[in-house]
């Protein structure tokens, strides 16, 4: 299995403008996560997909971030106008929750800077 | 809501001393907990997946211990190598929700 696949691993882009990030998940896992992570608050729980199924969006800063699921193998975040501090990197994670819960993913991420 | 709190914040030992990192938590009503590494510039690799039914996990040199009852979590390191510098993660579940809570991470540096 190939992973968790994230793209692009470096967005550099200028203020006002539209990110978009891409995240493709482990197959047959039916939890999606997207995470930030900044040096001043570390990891912060985005929006997770149960099934394909937004669930709990409360960590979306505001209303410039949205995110969609169209299908089990792909998902976008998106960041539109885009404000330098949105600058981190960005993580998506799967998960499969079956008897047990096996546990999360990674992706290797997507590190923006918006000038 | 889960708090995850991880300490020490850093730590720098020599080559080959056995180590541990703390994680505390304050929603003991888990089902698991899960132990993470980072390096630099990169992303979080899975190092251990503890059950709420286990008490500890191992994988070759590491062993993370579960104590719910008190909310805290250990992952031992034995005979440290450089090659183990890197920044160790626990994370825990928000209760009966899937999404996982991080702590802020310790910061491991083992000299040569």
């Amino acid at each position: 299995d190939a992973g968790v696949i994230q793209s692009p691993r470096h967005e550099v882009t200028e203020m006002g403008q539209e990110v978009t990030l891409r995240c493709k998940p482990i197959s047959g896992h039916d939890y999606l996560f997207w995470y930030r992570q900044t040096m001043m608050r570390g990891l912060e729980l985005l929006i997770y997909f149960n099934n394909n199924v937004p669930i709990d969006d409360s960590g979306m800063p505001e209303d410039r971030f949205s995110a969609k699921m169209p299908n089990a193998s792909f998902s976008t975040l998106k960041i539109q106008p885009s404000e330098p501090r949105d600058s981190a990197v960005y993580f998506c994670a799967s998960s499969f929750v079956g008897v047990d819960f096996y546990g999360y993913t990674f992706g290797s991420g997507t590190r923006l800077t918006v000038v | 809501k889960q708090e995850v709190t991880q300490i020490p914040a850093a730590l720098s030992v020599p080559e080959g001393e056995n180590l541990v990192l703390n994680c505390s938590f304050t929603d003991s009503a888990i089902y698991n907990l899960q132990w993470f590494r980072q390096d630099p510039g990169k992303g979080l690799t899975s190092l251990l997946l503890i059950q709420s039914s286990q008490r500890e996990q191992t994988s070759g040199r590491l062993n993370a211990s579960l104590d719910k009852s008190s909310g805290r979590s250990t992952l031992y390191i034995a005979a440290s190598q450089p090659g183990d510098s890197a920044t160790y993660l626990c994370a825990a579940p928000s209760g009966s929700a899937r999404q996982l809570t991080f702590g802020s991470g310790t910061q491991l540096t083992v000299l040569p």
